[in-house]
């Protein structure tokens, strides 16, 4: 199986800025999630959108997803500098029940 | 508290000297899996398990084993280390299929000389 693309690879913003990520894929999905890692730590899941699903909210997260396209983005708003981490794209691909990470986006946060 | 375990995790070893990683989930998840991760590379999935006595291939098993006898432990078993190994090594769990939320341990770094 293919990994995902995210881009950008690397994002470096000022507090209080909006962050966006985006993660683009080659398969036909069932579900697709965004996880977050603290530098050399474990991953904690953000959430979940559903293919028939468009767009989803946490707290300051909005994450679309356009499955005509391929493509789903995550939004982080009013950033801060403990916003700084690894974000990742995973995806459950139509029929199997693994997931399939992206090679993550590094964001920086600058206080 | 619900959680995933994984000892050590620090390691450093030699070319050749078998190790186990352990792993073990407190939530009664039927899903495990381990995987790597590497610069650039994101993760791969090594290995996982539908349930006891289940476990299948992931993207780059070679040089590794698991066993799943109990549903609460996953182990991870390098019979014959090599550098290439060295790596920071990630087990998680989840309640039913992969495709769901997964829950990650705090991962494992091997270092194998």
């Amino acid at each position: 199986s293919q990994q995902g693309e995210e881009d950008p690879q690397a994002l470096s913003i000022q507090e209080g800025e909006n962050a966006t990520m985006n993660c683009s894929y080659k398969t036909s999905i069932n579900n697709l999630q965004w996880y977050r890692q603290n530098s050399g730590r474990g991953l904690v899941h953000l959430i979940l959108i559903r293919s028939n699903e468009r767009e989803k909210h946490s707290g300051r997260l909005r994450v679309t997803l356009d499955t005509s396209k391929k493509s789903s983005s995550l939004l982080i708003t009013a950033s801060r500098a403990a916003d700084t981490a690894s974000y990742f794209c995973a995806r459950r691909e139509t029929g199997a029940n693994n997931l399939f990470f992206g090679t993550g986006t590094r964001l920086t946060v600058i206080p | 508290e619900a959680q995933v375990t994984q000892n050590p995790r620090y390691l450093i070893t030699v070319t050749g000297k078998k190790l186990t990683v352990t792993c073990s989930q407190n939530m009664n998840h039927e899903y495990m899996s381990w995987y790597r991760q590497d610069p650039g590379l994101g993760l791969r999935q090594i290995y996982y398990s539908m349930n006891v006595e289940v476990t299948d291939k992931g993207d780059v098993p070679e040089g590794y084993k698991v066993s799943r006898k109990e549903k609460r432990n996953f182990p991870l078993i390098l019979e014959s280390p090599s550098p290439n190994q060295t790596s920071l090594y990630f087990c998680a769990s989840s309640l039913t299929s992969g495709g769901g939320t997964q829950y990650f341990g705090p991962g494992t770094r091997l270092l194998v000389l």
